[in-house]
């Protein structure tokens, strides 16, 4: 059964700061992992997508990485803003008899002081 | 593209009650996914549908639970009847998977409806 887990859930951090979010899954054979931001009151938005054969993947200050064979991927935040204050949940897809959902981790709370 | 519509954006309502949320995907999209929120469970998904049609409706908690999509522009999700414990963030998300087996595209998120149930 795949498990998803992510620590620390909560972090607070003076602004500047560059962060590290962790994210553990127990079945390494995933498809791919993806990071979300979730903002209070609102939806899900996908920050990043690693696909199962990369090892990296970026957009403007994040960084995640993925290492399959020890069940773990990090989000590297650079120079943290407050505006990056938010919950951060990782996400893996499970597969069974060719269906799959997606199976999300319980999230890390972000706040990032001015 | 307006995004992912769900409405109401706000639901309270009395135990034994008929809930019913609804939800438009983005337009295009194949594939939409109900999931819901608590604190205690996190984010669970509840049930898909591709091309209109349910693939995986494993999460559905109970028979009180019912989800349909009756065309590519709209779902519903009913609570009949309603209880305390269904108090949650109720997500509908879609994707542009065509197959439903294709793990490697994301999903777009609506903004889900808050339903409290008294």
């Amino acid at each position: 059964k795949q498990e998803v887990t992510q620590i620390p859930a909560a972090l607070s951090v003076p602004e500047g700061e560059n962060l590290v979010l962790n994210c553990s899954f127990t079945d390494s054979a995933i498809y791919n992992l993806q990071w979300f931001r979730q903002d209070p009151g609102k939806g899900l938005t996908s920050l990043l997508l690693i696909q199962s054969s990369q090892r990296e993947q970026s957009s403007g200050r994040l960084n995640a990485s993925l290492d399959k064979s020890s069940g773990r991927s990090t989000l590297y935040i650079a120079a943290s803003q407050p505006g990056d204050s938010a919950t951060y949940l990782c996400a893996v897809p499970l597969t069974t008899s060719g269906t799959y959902k997606y199976i999300f981790g319980t999230g890390t709370r972000l706040k990032v002081l001015a | 593209d307006a995004g992912v519509i769900q409405s109401p954006r706000h639901e309270v309502t009395e135990m034994g009650q008929e809930v019913t949320l609804r939800c438009k995907p983005i337009s295009g999209h194949n594939s939409l996914f109900w999931y819901r929120q608590t604190m205690m469970r996190g984010l669970e998904l509840l049930i898909y549908f591709n091309n209109n049609v349910p693939i995986d409706d494993s999460g559905m908690p109970e028979d009180r639970f019912s989800a349909k999509m009756p065309n590519a522009s709209f779902s519903t999700l009913k609570i009949q009847p309603s209880e305390p414990r269904d108090s949650a963030v109720y997500f509908c998300a879609s994707s542009p998977s065509g197959t439903g087996a294709t793990p490697w595209e994301t999903q777009y998120f609506g903004p889900g409806t808050r339903l409290l149930v008294l």
